[in-house]
């Protein structure tokens, strides 16, 4: 049974960098497509974007600009950094999997259980 | 950006009755819209793909319907663990991939 589990700092520092690490257990990482989704407190859910295990990356063009997204197939990894973070990047941070691995990618389960980062000073 | 307008907000049932649950997209999405279920504390679960197809583990009560630009999503014979927050998500036209701002169930 696969499961994904995010980690990361907790507290970020306004205009630092946000780094996540979501660390699949029980799959092989490859051949899937991987998503990370955030949610601030008591609202709804953003697509931050989607890596391949090739390394291909899409990502929401509200936040290309500051978005990457990579893969660590060996250590069934993959990582999210987003770049001059604000108040407004406070959120639960999810990583989930996509259903399949060709027209489906886009629905995603299973999902971590997510990690919150908050950002302030 | 296809914008996925949920209604309603809340719906407060009570067990045994049925709950339809509504998705507009402000653009044709054909088929291709999910729901999803969240309860507190948890991660959102897949419920329904492609308009209408469970996903795995998921109860016969659970059913969607629907193309274009109007979706529903029903859930017959409400039962207390169906409490939750109710998600539609869209993967016609991306990126981004959207999801709507989503329906709360309350089982009185």
């Amino acid at each position: 049974q696969v499961q994904l589990q995010e980690s990361g700092p907790g507290l970020v520092k306004p205009s630092e960098t946000l780094s996540l690490t979501c660390s699949v257990s029980g799959a092989s990482i490859s051949d899937y497509y991987w998503t990370w989704i955030r949610q601030p407190a008591g609202k709804g859910l953003e697509w931050i974007g989607r890596i391949y295990s090739s390394g291909d990356t899409r990502y929401n063009p509200s936040l290309h600009s500051r978005v990457t997204m990579s893969v660590d197939v060996f250590n069934k990894q993959v990582s999210l950094r987003l770049t001059s973070v604000t108040a407004a990047d406070t959120a639960i941070y999810y990583c989930a999997r996509g259903l399949g691995s060709t027209w489906d990618h886009n629905w995603f389960d299973p999902w971590g259980q997510g990690t919150l980062v908050t950002v302030s000073s | 950006e296809t914008v996925l307008t949920q209604s309603p907000a809340t719906l407060s049932l009570s067990p045994g009755e049925s709950a339809t649950l509504s998705c507009r997209a402000s653009q044709s999405v054909d088929r291709y819209l999910a729901w999803y279920q969240q309860k507190p504390g948890q991660p959102p679960r897949l419920l329904i793909y492609e308009a209408s197809n469970r996903a795995t583990g998921i109860p016969a009560r659970f059913s969607g319907s629907g193309s274009g630009t109007d979706f529903t999503l029903t859930i017959s014979s409400l039962e207390p663990e169906d409490s939750a927050v109710y998600y539609c998500q869209q993967r016609r036209n991306w990126p981004p991939l959207t999801f709507g701002g989503g329906t709360k169930v309350e089982i009185k």
